[in-house]
């Protein structure tokens, strides 16, 4: 089983929607995630961090955190066509130096 | 966020010769910085976690002489590629993590360096 999981996708929006990513993770012991994004050719970029269980609203992104479920989602409202992209959900265990990343999603937003 | 730069962008090289790659944290201190490498559509494969004053700790399968990582300093970790083949040919890109600031447990990513050896 793989330390963190994520739907490859490719999930495809129309722009204003609201394109949900999700994620779930293996290891209890896990503190920290986070969300990044990554265009081709580019490195990934932080969007979100989050550390306890709820929301957590930044701009047009909410995190969403349920550590019962160990599962943890990214929602994006008013999809645009720049946040076409992969998604990388990472975990990180312990706060040591155990960083776990999944596959990423690929998100495309139609105009 | 806290700012990685990584030099050079991109290189192009002679299949035997060796590469090497730089990573800095420019506006903070980071005792850890990652080794990453992606190829096309795939995701990210660790290499190796750098830590300032010791040796890499190298991810199972990755070859410690073949892909050298010295972190000298607090803002600098290299990776060198030696005698380096086609198949070493991947984007390489590394993440700093910064233990001090407010945002003390994210990894920030340098931009990556594109390699291909001929």
């Amino acid at each position: 089983q793989k330390e963190v999981e994520q739907n490859s996708g490719p999930l495809s929006v129309p722009e204003g929607a609201i394109a949900s990513l999700n994620c779930t993770y293996s290891d209890r012991g896990s503190q920290s995630f986070f969300w990044y994004r990554q265009y081709s050719g580019k490195s990934p970029e932080l969007i979100m961090s989050i550390y306890s269980n709820g929301d957590k609203e930044d701009g047009r992104f909410t995190a969403q955190l349920n550590k019962a479920s160990q599962y943890v989602s990214l929602l994006i409202r008013d999809s645009q066509p720049s946040d076409s992209a992969t998604y990388l959900c990472a975990v990180n265990v312990n706060t040591g130096n155990q960083f776990y990343f999944g596959t990423g999603t690929s998100l495309t937003v139609i105009p | 966020g806290a700012v990685v730069s990584q030099h050079p962008s991109r290189v192009i090289c002679k299949s035997g010769t060796s590469v090497k790659i730089e990573c800095r944290s420019l506006d903070f201190q980071a005792t850890t910085m990652f080794w990453y490498r992606q190829f096309p559509k795939k995701s990210l494969m660790l290499m190796a976690t750098s830590n300032e004053g010791s040796k890499a700790t190298y991810e199972q399968g990755v070859e410690k002489d073949k892909f050298l990582i010295n972190h000298a300093s607090l803002t600098l970790s290299t990776l060198t590629v030696t005698s380096a083949h086609p198949e070493d040919s991947s984007f390489y890109i590394c993440s700093a993590r910064d233990f001090i600031g407010p945002s003390d447990n994210e990894q920030f990513f340098g931009p990556g360096t594109r390699l291909t050896v001929l």
